[in-house]
């Protein structure tokens, strides 16, 4: 089963708003990963992080790779009406193969224009 | 590039049926998944590729659940006697490699399998 507990499960907010959702987890990652996915389609990578305490941004978007390796967060500012869709936190379990990713439950993101 | 692509992408079968699902990787990835997604749920890993061979099935729920990779390119997984809870999507990623840092996994659309 899945061992990452994403947060908020769902969220309504206006156009322009900043967004920010998180992933936690009882176990250490090797590292983070978000996606978004839109309906009928395949999740898309956002944002990769490999160290722990690393901050990435991708345009409106950033993210960080907890201190602890348990846990990673997700800021969206100024959301626009394409912002709507589901984002996940995946990442590679520290002991399991690095190639196996595990993903959240993900976070359905509306926008309100 | 072509990324990658999954055929079909509806698939309606009836319980105790056999089902094929295909997948195209990006070309020179020799790393290939398999992920299932079921409603209102993350992908969950189902099994992993490094070249032709399966590396790690672990994540197939079962026996009637099988996949190959012949050539090292195109992967197909195999269903056999389909159960309702087979539903779900289906879907594929590949990566330049399977191991290592910064290799990021790519994703295919997805196949939507329904077993009535």
């Amino acid at each position: 089963g899945q061992q990452l507990n994403q947060s908020p499960q769902s969220m309504f907010i206006q156009e322009g708003e900043d967004v920010s959702m998180n992933c936690t987890s009882s176990s250490i990652f090797n590292t983070w990963l978000w996606y978004k996915q839109d309906p009928g389609e395949g999740p898309v990578l956002l944002i990769a992080l490999y160290k722990a305490g690393e901050l990435t941004s991708n345009g409106r978007l950033t993210a960080q790779f907890g201190i602890t390796r348990k846990d990673s967060f997700l800021n969206i500012s100024a959301s626009i009406p394409s912002d709507v869709g589901i984002y996940f936190c995946a990442g590679h379990l520290s002991g399991a193969g690095s190639y196996q990713l595990t993903f959240g439950k993900g976070t359905k993101l509306s926008v309100i224009p | 590039g072509a990324g990658v692509s999954q055929t079909p992408s509806n698939k309606v079968t009836e319980k105790g049926k056999y089902v094929e699902l295909r997948c195209d990787p990006i070309s020179g990835h020799t790393a290939l998944y398999w992920y299932r997604q079921s409603l209102g749920q993350g992908p969950e890993f189902l099994i992993y590729f490094q070249g032709t061979g399966a590396a790690d099935d672990s994540g197939l729920p079962n026996d009637r659940f099988f996949a190959v990779r012949p050539e090292g390119s195109v992967s197909t997984l195999k269903i056999q006697r389909t159960e309702r809870g087979d539903s779900a999507v289906y879907l594929c990623a590949s990566s330049l490699r399977g191991q290592g840092s910064n290799n990021e996994q790519f994703f295919g659309p997805g196949t939507r399998l329904t077993v009535l």
